[in-house]
């Protein structure tokens, strides 16, 4: 079946930092891949997507390139602020009406001024 | 403004007592999704329904039960068989396109004393 795996968190970093989250994916077939953020107190929010190989979601200075060779969507974001500070969820889902999203366990940011 | 609204935000209830947590959507979407959030394990899909009148088990089902009588509304009911039931709750609901996104609600946290 479908998995997401991210990196082990949490993660601190200092404010204007390069930041990297990994995610990797077992999927058959061609799933799109998702970026999902979490504030806190609230639901998750899209951040981006990628639908096929070798796209690259974009989205509020965050990027992630689908890398079908290594099942890979790893978020990266040149320069972090503190309202960064989120967990972030990464997801897959195999195309179609009734198909359904795999999310990952989650990593927590914080983003220290 | 189109959305999820999930209510109530916040439940105190006592253990063996039902509750029921509302979610409702003005998004026109067929698909409509409950996740559980507990810390450190992402989110676990309970149930979710593709149409209205029909709906399937996710992968924690025990212990809750759904209904989709109308396209905008799947309430879900926390019984008392659900042997640890103090969670954040989420409802999500997609649409049709192919490499459609869920949409989220703000969550409902549950605590049982």
């Amino acid at each position: 079946g479908n998995s997401v795996t991210q990196m082990e968190g949490p993660v601190t970093l200092s404010e204007e930092a390069f930041l990297t989250i990994n995610c990797t994916y077992t999927a058959t077939g061609y799933p799109s891949l998702f970026w999902y953020v979490q504030y806190p107190g609230e639901g998750l929010q899209l951040l981006l997507k990628a639908t096929k190989a070798d796209d690259k979601g974009s989205n509020k200075g965050f990027e992630a390139t689908y890398r079908k060779e290594t099942t890979s969507f790893h978020l990266e974001k040149g320069s972090v602020q503190v309202s960064d500070s989120a967990v972030y969820f990464c997801a897959l889902g195999a195309n179609g009406a009734n198909s359904k999203l795999t999310f990952g366990k989650g990593i927590t940011l914080s983003v220290r001024p | 403004d189109g959305g999820i609204t999930q209510s109530p935000k916040y439940l105190f209830r006592k253990e063996g007592q039902n509750v029921t947590l509302s979610c409702e959507q003005n998004l026109n979407h067929d698909a409509m999704y409950w996740y559980r959030q507990d810390p450190g394990q992402g989110l676990r899909l309970i149930y979710y329904s593709q149409i209205v009148n029909d709906f399937q088990k996710g992968d924690i089902a025990e212990g809750y039960s759904v209904s989709r009588e109308k396209k905008e509304s799947f309430p879900l009911t926390v019984t008392s068989a659900q042997k640890n039931p103090t969670a954040f709750y989420l409802c999500a609901s997609r649409g049709t396109g192919v490499t459609g996104e869920l949409f989220f609600g703000e969550g409902s946290r549950l605590t049982v004393l």
